[in-house]
């Protein structure tokens, strides 16, 4: 069975100052599809960023990128510039199979400081 | 807003009652799955429906849980018998195409007590 695990259930980061969220998972597909997503407190969950596994290219939207380690199932996200509004849990999500259902780690909090 | 709504976005029971969720997907996606998310952990599949046709369901999915998509469209869970475990954010979330984005709705809060 697939895991995700994000090791860093909380994280802080300086307004303007850039954070990794740290996740890995376990497959042994090679083919499936990585995201992060992000859960404002009581708000809906977006989609940050995603990432095709063939793709050796790391996927980057404005300040958030990730850093795909395929050999080492490895998929940081990257935030730069942070600002007030990012401040939210983050959950990295794997789907890897033919119902292309969501596997998702428990989260890591991010909070922003002024 | 992603375009998938839930209704109700509270609710709260008493215990060995029975409720009922909705969710309303983006029109043009024909995929609809379940999560439930409960305090402090990330969203666990519960069920996934492709038009109407449920097409898996999780061990999560006791036989007090039960999910339907009548014609295509909308998708309910209901919840027999409720009990204080079932206590969660329920998520619904809608994708138009292999391997496209899951759109989440701004799920149901159940609180059995």
């Amino acid at each position: 069975a697939q895991t995700v695990t994000q090791s860093q259930p909380e994280m802080s980061v300086q307004e303007a100052e850039t954070v990794t969220l740290s996740c890995t998972y376990d497959t042994s597909e090679s083919d499936y599809y990585l995201f992060w997503y992000k859960q404002p407190p009581s708000r809906q969950m977006i989609l940050v960023i995603r990432q095709e596994a063939y793709k050796q290219q790391n996927a980057t939207e404005n300040r958030f990128s990730v850093n795909f380690q395929k050999a080492a199932k490895s998929f940081s996200l990257k935030i730069s510039d942070s600002q007030l509004g990012d401040a939210a849990m983050y959950f990295c999500a794997y789907d890897g199979g033919s119902n292309y259902k969501l596997t998702f780690g428990k989260g890591t909090l991010l909070t922003v400081n002024p | 807003d992603t375009g998938v709504s839930q209704d109700p976005r509270h609710k709260i029971t008493k215990r060995g009652q029975n409720v009922t969720f909705r969710c309303d997907p983006i029109s043009e996606h024909n995929r609809l799955y379940w999560y439930r998310q409960t305090l402090g952990q990330g969203p666990e599949f519960l069920t996934y429906f492709q038009n109407e046709a449920q097409l898996e369901k999780s061990r999560l999915l006791s036989d007090r849980f039960s999910a339907e998509r009548p014609k295509g469209s909308f998708s309910t869970l209901e919840i027999q018998r409720t009990e204080q475990g079932d206590s969660a954010m329920y998520l619904c979330a809608t994708i138009g195409g292999a391997r496209e984005t899951q759109y989440f709705g701004p799920g149901t809060r159940l609180l059995v007590l």
